[in-house]
């Protein structure tokens, strides 16, 4: 059973690009959550999705940033007109329908804004 | 609000040595605890967690965690550090109730290994 995929690994953009990234979660979790980790700090909660639905984004900032997690397809997480301030590592988990709220992470994307 | 505090940023043990990582929360209630381990440039991995029950907690890797109620604490514990257990390890804490699912964790300790 494959663990929770992210892509890309790594991400380069310039000022002013949009980064989109992927989070495929494991087979048969429906919930998804996005952290974002910035240096040298534990991580931080951005947005708890179902497929369709945002349940919970509080974390999300007010600008710039979206979520998704259609019906077919991984969960996205758009930042655009990035800033030096976005270069981070983000963290996407999952965790099953129901039966506890354990939440199995991925590998992470990490973002370098130039 | 919930929170974690890890308060030893980093720690230095000798191989075979004892481990203890100190965590300590703040919730309403008795909160859903975790304890994860990130190697370098990775993911965050799973050791152990605490729903209910039970106050030890037996985590993989030789991992334990004790859950201290009138202390706030779910410490993480090793009788005998490997090299392979440097990383940093994180305390997270959940709600066991309603819609609210996001984990908040703590920052994290950086755990280095002698030889």
């Amino acid at each position: 059973n494959a663990g929770v995929m992210q892509n890309p690994r790594h991400l380069v953009r310039r000022r002013g690009q949009e980064a989109r990234l992927r989070c495929s979660p494991m087979k048969g979790h429906s919930h998804v959550y996005w952290y974002r980790q910035l240096p040298e700090e534990g991580l931080k909660f951005m947005v708890y999705l179902q497929k369709e639905n945002i349940i919970d984004e509080s974390g999300m900032p007010k600008e710039r940033f979206s979520a998704e997690f259609p019906k077919e397809g991984p969960s996205i997480l758009r930042i655009q007109q990035v800033v030096r301030g976005d270069s981070a590592a983000y963290f996407c988990a999952s965790s099953p329908p129901s039966g506890g709220d354990t939440q199995y992470f991925g590998p992470g994307t990490r973002l370098t804004v130039l | 609000a919930q929170s974690v505090t890890q308060p030893d940023i980093h720690i230095t043990v000798s191989e075979g040595a004892s481990l203890e990582l100190r965590c300590n929360y703040s919730y309403g209630a008795t909160p859903y605890l975790f304890w994860y381990v990130q190697s370098p440039g990775q993911g965050l991995q799973l050791l152990l967690k605490y729903f209910s029950g039970d106050t030890l907690v037996q985590g993989i890797k030789g991992f334990e965690a004790e859950f201290k109620r009138s202390q706030s604490s779910f410490n993480l514990r090793k009788p005998s550090v490997h090299w392979s257990d440097a990383a940093e390890y994180f305390c997270a804490v959940g709600s066991p109730s309603g819609s609210a699912r996001q984990l908040t964790f703590g920052s994290g300790t950086q755990l280095t290994v002698l030889p």
